[in-house]
């Protein structure tokens, strides 16, 4: 069965860097986009990042153009998201999710994982 | 980056009809981007509940409807239960393939 674990949340100072993992297995995974997606503590939810199948395409939040990085390891069936000069608002429980196709659903979603950043 | 509008709560006793709407724009829903709708249970990731507007994937109950039309779209729980307590939250694209979501919307059954 598809499944998409999350890894790498932790507590961070501001303007320190995190880079978070998400594990796929179940499906094959170059056949899929990914996207990361996060959610602020009592907040909804917001879209972060995405990254095409064959990872030629990447597009970004603005909230998060220039600072963060989306990435996939085609041996190792995994996704990154590199996080730099983190900020307060940064604060999420951040989720990768599987989508089908350029503008289609995310039909499968991970645990999440808790991204704090405080000093 | 542009967002979908949703009410912030709805609430309908058990049985009843209970609709959520979805407001975007000409340049995401509007453009032409179909519209996805995820429930998220207390405490858990979001699920897929209606995809493509109108579908629902299996296991979703049929009690369980989308909608679309111009630049909004619209969810329908129908014969509302208490498990049907939750957040529910539209999703689309923009023009330039960037995900939006709506800003969520809490179903409270009476």
């Amino acid at each position: 069965q598809v499944q998409l674990v999350e890894s790498g949340g932790d507590v961070v100072q501001p303007g320190r860097s995190l880079r978070l993992s998400c594990a796929a297995s179940g499906f094959t995974f170059s056949n899929y986009y990914m996207h990361w997606v996060r959610q602020a503590p009592g907040k909804g939810l917001e879209w972060v990042a995405v990254i095409w199948n064959d990872g030629s395409t990447k597009y970004y939040a603005d909230s998060v153009k220039g600072r963060f990085t989306i990435s996939r390891d085609k041996s190792k069936n995994t996704l990154y998201l590199q996080m730099n000069s983190l900020r307060a608002e940064d604060t999420a429980v951040y989720y990768c999710a599987r989508g089908a196709h350029s503008s289609g659903p995310f039909d499968y979603w991970g645990q999440g994982t808790l991204v704090t950043v405080s000093s | 980056q542009s967002v979908l509008t949703q009410p912030p709560s709805v609430s309908g006793a058990p049985g009843q009809r209970v609709t959520i709407s979805c407001t975007g724009s000409s340049s995401n829903i509007g453009a032409g981007y179909d519209v996805h709708w995820y429930q998220q249970l207390p405490g858990t990731a979001p699920k897929l509940l209606i995809y493509t507007n109108t579908n629902r994937p299996s296991g979703v109950p049929d009690r369980f409807s989308g909608s679309k039309s111009g630049t909004s779209a619209s969810l329908a729980i129908s014969g509302l239960q208490a498990e049907d307590e939750a957040d529910y939250y539209c999703q689309s694209y923009d023009s330039s393939l960037r995900g939006i979501f709506g800003t969520g919307t809490k179903v409270t059954v009476l």
